[in-house]
């Protein structure tokens, strides 16, 4: 049961253009949605997260919206710049018990962002 | 932030061998995660290992197969007991930071098994 999906498993886009990756969830438990950027032979990379009781948050280029009575999330990356081409990864965050957190993880967007 | 070391960064091994990976934060920190990632999946994670207890395994994956140690609040290992050519995969560490649930890896270690 994949409870946090990423239905595109790739994008291209054209530098300087706007990329829109998307991520559904499942769970209603989940408190804090998270991105991250993961380049190849390299561990992943956090890039913005989005409390569940916000529905957008800004860091530069990058903007997270979320709509929770979709249960959907997407992060906007604008101006797309050829070093963003990387595998973007959509992940929540829920406790587990006591203190404790588990992230579950979606299956990733490879962007490809073009000269 | 947190910086994680973990190594071997890859590693080619013979099935039937076991490989031992470490990984080393820059802070103490209470749970640390053991994630693998096969080739086109997303990220599964294996286990959570706290200090001073036993580490807690998620559904699939076991000690015998996964035994991992944490003897500190600043490092752990995970052995990839028996290996069979399906475990080649990334191994990735984790931590969560102090701030808003984001979670810090290490660059991983590229497990091939032949």
């Amino acid at each position: 049961d994949q409870q946090v999906k990423q239905n595109s498993p790739s994008l291209s886009v054209q530098e300087g253009r706007i990329s829109i990756l998307n991520c559904d969830y499942t769970n209603s438990m989940f408190d804090y949605f998270l991105w991250y950027k993961k380049y190849p032979a390299e561990g992943p990379t956090f890039l913005i997260s989005i409390s569940s009781i916000k529905d957008k948050n800004e860091d530069g280029r990058f903007t997270v919206f979320l709509n929770k009575s979709a249960k959907h999330l997407s992060l906007h990356i604008v101006p797309s710049q050829p070093g963003d081409s990387a595998v973007y990864f959509c992940a929540a965050s829920v406790s587990s018990g006591g203190n404790n957190r588990k992230l579950i993880w979606g299956l990733g967007t490879s962007l490809a962002v073009n000269p | 932030s947190a910086v994680i070391s973990q190594k071997p960064s890859r590693d080619i091994c013979q099935r039937g061998t076991s490989l031992t990976i470490q990984c080393q934060v820059d802070s103490q920190v209470t749970m640390m995660f053991w994630y693998r990632q096969q080739p086109g999946q997303s990220l599964t994670l294996i286990a959570t290992a706290n200090q001073g207890s036993e580490a807690t395994y998620e559904s699939g994956f076991v000690i015998d197969k996964f035994p991992i140690s944490r003897p500190n609040l600043t490092f752990s290992t995970l052995t990839v007991s028996n290996m069979s050519p399906e475990d080649s995969s990334i191994y990735l560490c984790s931590v969560f930071g102090t701030g808003t649930g984001e979670a810090f890896f290490g660059q991983g270690t590229r497990l091939t098994v032949v």
